[in-house]
């Protein structure tokens, strides 16, 4: 079965610390990559995503990924990290599976906390 | 626009209740997806539909869990009978097939106590 793995499963960092969250998934053929925030209580929000074009994606909020194929990563950047970054961070990733049946996995999410 | 709208936003019921959750999704969209989210677990997807039909339900845990979607604007996800374990919080979310399409748009999920 393929996955999406998000290597950090918490981390905390100071304002202004620069953040790269790790994802990484399996599937070999061709993707569409996804970055998504959940503030504390609220529902899921697009960050940013990939589909296609240049592999250096800007997001809301400062925030951008790279694709690397050859990696089979889609990391997550922020160079300067404010408090208002508290969240929990998810990678997907989507595909076509054998049965031409689009598939959508998520990895298990990063916790971020930022302190003042 | 509205955007996804889940309902209840909260419940909290006793063992052996029925539970129903209803959404709304986006107008225009053909997808519907039925996630569950757990401290343990992550993001699980539950069941998703397009154009009312009912795709991928791989990812229902058990058949005290049922899903329908009688038409493009309404869905539900019903526990009977519900379970301590089945406490977490259900996100409904729904896309369009046409590109951008692939964004998924989430509601701000129903937040379900068993106890």
């Amino acid at each position: 079965a393929q996955s999406v793995s998000q290597h950090n499963h918490h981390v905390i960092l100071s304002e202004a610390a620069s953040l790269e969250l790790g994802c990484n998934y399996s599937y070999g053929g061709t993707v569409n990559l996804f970055w998504y925030v959940q503030y504390p209580g609220q529902h899921l929000q697009l960050l940013l995503k990939y589909f296609s074009g240049d592999p250096l994606v800007k997001g809301i909020k400062g925030f951008e990924a790279e694709f690397i194929k050859s990696k089979f990563s889609f990391n997550l950047r922020k160079p300067s990290v404010q408090w208002s970054d508290t969240a929990e961070y998810f990678c997907a990733v989507n595909y076509y599976n054998a049965g031409n049946n689009r598939k959508l996995i998520w990895g298990l999410g990063t916790s971020l906390g930022v302190n003042p | 626009d509205a955007g996804v709208i889940q309902s209840p936003r909260h419940e909290v019921t006793e063992m052996g209740q029925e539970v129903t959750l209803r959404c709304k999704p986006i107008s225009g969209h053909d997808y519907l997806f039925w996630y569950r989210q757990t401290m343990m677990r992550g993001l699980e997807l539950l069941i998703y539909f397009n154009n009312n039909v009912p795709i991928d339900d791989s990812g229902m845990p058990e058949d005290r869990f049922s899903a329908k979607m009688p038409n493009a604007s309404f869905s539900t996800l019903k526990i009977q009978p519900s379970e301590p374990r089945d406490s977490a919080v259900y996100f409904c979310a729904s896309r369009h097939q046409g590109f951008p399409g692939n964004t998924i748009y989430f509601g701000e999920g129903s937040w379900l106590t068993v106890v």
